[in-house]
């Protein structure tokens, strides 16, 4: 069955510093997606994308985000300037036609 | 806003024993509902969903819900817990199922089921 690749599984980074998380989707999918969980709390959108551009975005996601597809396969995230309230586990997700979505193994993201 | 409340942060239950997980939702339309299920460093695995074809649903691993919309529910269920179900569960529900294939989805605060022997 096609998956969802994140990768790394971890990065540590110091605060203020950019790190850009990377996320293959299933390859017939036009939908794609960030989720983030804090540690303890509930799974929150950040952003849809689609044919080259933000379809929603959510109060997270802020000034500091960015997403890019820069190729046929890959969809990144990237946060500017690391706060320690950043430190979470970043979810990629991608849905097409009537399928429900699909979700990575996720990034642990942890902010020093 | 469309949204899911999950009753109990942790349900303990003993091998063998009934699991149920609540899960409500806060909609005058039906919406399309979702269990996913986190196991210890994994992503997300979706366990059943609801798109209004049938109100009891049945996933893998042994889990059903059933839809009741007079309760605005969908509680998870299996006769039998088995000690790999220990995971954390979350329902989730997109507010409109668009045809374009778009969906965003809203989570519950998730129920971490705990198995003893």
């Amino acid at each position: 069955e096609p998956e969802v690749t994140q990768t790394p599984s971890h990065q540590v980074t110091q605060m203020g510093q950019e790190v850009i998380l990377r996320c293959v989707p299933i390859s017939n999918h036009l939908y794609f997606y960030w989720y983030r969980q804090i540690l303890g709390q509930k799974v929150e959108f950040l952003v849809s994308f689609y044919n080259n551009e933000i379809s929603e975005k959510s109060e997270i996601f802020d000034d500091q985000f960015s997403v890019e597809r820069p190729d046929g396969s890959n969809f990144t995230l990237k946060i500017r300037s690391t706060k320690l309230e950043d430190s979470a586990m970043y979810f990629c997700a991608s849905s097409g036609g009537d399928q429900p979505q699909h979700f990575g193994d996720g990034t642990r993201l942890s902010i020093l | 806003a469309q949204s899911v409340t999950q009753l109990g942060s942790h349900v303990s239950v003993s091998e063998g024993a009934l699991v149920l997980l609540r899960c409500n939702y806060s909609s005058s339309v039906p919406p399309y509902l979702f269990w996913y299920v986190q196991y210890p460093n994994q992503g997300l695995q979706l366990l059943l969903k609801y798109t209004s074809a049938a109100t009891l649903v049945k996933g893998i691993n042994g889990f059903e819900a059933e839809f009741k919309k007079s309760e605005t529910s969908f509680h998870l269920t299996k006769p039998s817990a088995h000690m790999s179900d220990a995971a954390e569960y979350f329902c989730a529900v997109i507010p409109k199922w668009e045809n374009t294939g778009f969906q965003k989805l809203v989570f519950g605060t998730g129920t971490r089921l705990l198995v003893s022997p």
